[in-house]
């Protein structure tokens, strides 16, 4: 079964509001989760690093103001997209690495949650 | 700057044919290669992991190799199947555990 799990996995939100979504790792504590936003037909683009108990670290370009990552427990990190509009519609996809899990920490993905804001 | 860069871009291949994929990095220092399969709509699922000694691994009908000399991986993936329909993307982490994402190959299998 999956070892990381994204809530909500669709979500349709009028522009302007704000969606939150979830992360978590099912069986094993994620001291470092990833968020990535996927275009269509196009490869993931890492958006920042969260860690627990920390600040995220967002990638160039990445607003830490509209895209809230807390990370307050080894299992749940959640981004919040705050202010929503049309062109934040994507699909965006945590992942959490397990470095428990062999040296080379084995990295293991959400299924992703597609975003429509209308 | 550390780049993954993937061929094919996309490619149709008949069921129960053969086909390789290939991932050429710059990444430096390389820590580990990893290939992921990835279904429309759905999360990156790993096939392979491989560190800097590792030449092969597979999983499956899917073989992954590594050069760390030339810097080059390859996917192939044996007797395909309609489920390897999917886009498989080749992702290289640096000792830093920065990951560098390859743009993905879309594979269509047809019947």
């Amino acid at each position: 079964g999956a070892v990381v799990s994204q809530h909500p996995s669709r979500v349709i939100c009028k522009s302007g509001t704000s969606v939150k979504i979830e992360c978590r790792s099912l069986d094993f504590q994620a001291t470092t989760m990833f968020w990535y936003r996927q275009f269509p037909k196009q490869s993931l683009m890492l958006m920042a690093t969260s860690n627990e108990g920390s600040k995220a670290t967002y990638e160039q370009g990445v607003e830490k103001d509209k895209f809230l990552i807390n990370h307050a427990s080894l299992t749940l990190s959640t981004l919040t997209v705050t202010s929503a509009h049309p062109e934040d519609s994507s699909f965006y996809i945590c992942s959490a690495r397990a470095p428990e899990r062999g040296r080379t920490g084995e990295l293991f993905f959400g299924e992703g949650s597609r975003l429509t804001v209308l | 700057k550390n780049q993954v860069e993937q061929s094919p871009q996309s490619l149709i291949i008949l069921e129960g044919k053969n086909c390789t994929l290939q991932c050429n990095y710059t990444v430096s220092p390389f820590s580990n290669l990893r290939w992921y399969k990835q279904d429309t709509g759905r999360g990156p699922v790993s096939l392979t992991i491989m560190t800097f000694s590792e030449n092969t691994k597979s999983n499956g009908r899917y073989t992954a190799t590594l050069d760390a000399d030339t810097k080059q991986s390859s996917l192939h993936i044996t007797a395909s199947q309609l489920s390897d329909s999917a886009s498989y993307i080749c992702v290289v982490s640096a000792g830093d555990y920065k990951l560098s994402f390859g743009a993905g190959t879309t594979v269509t299998v047809r019947a």
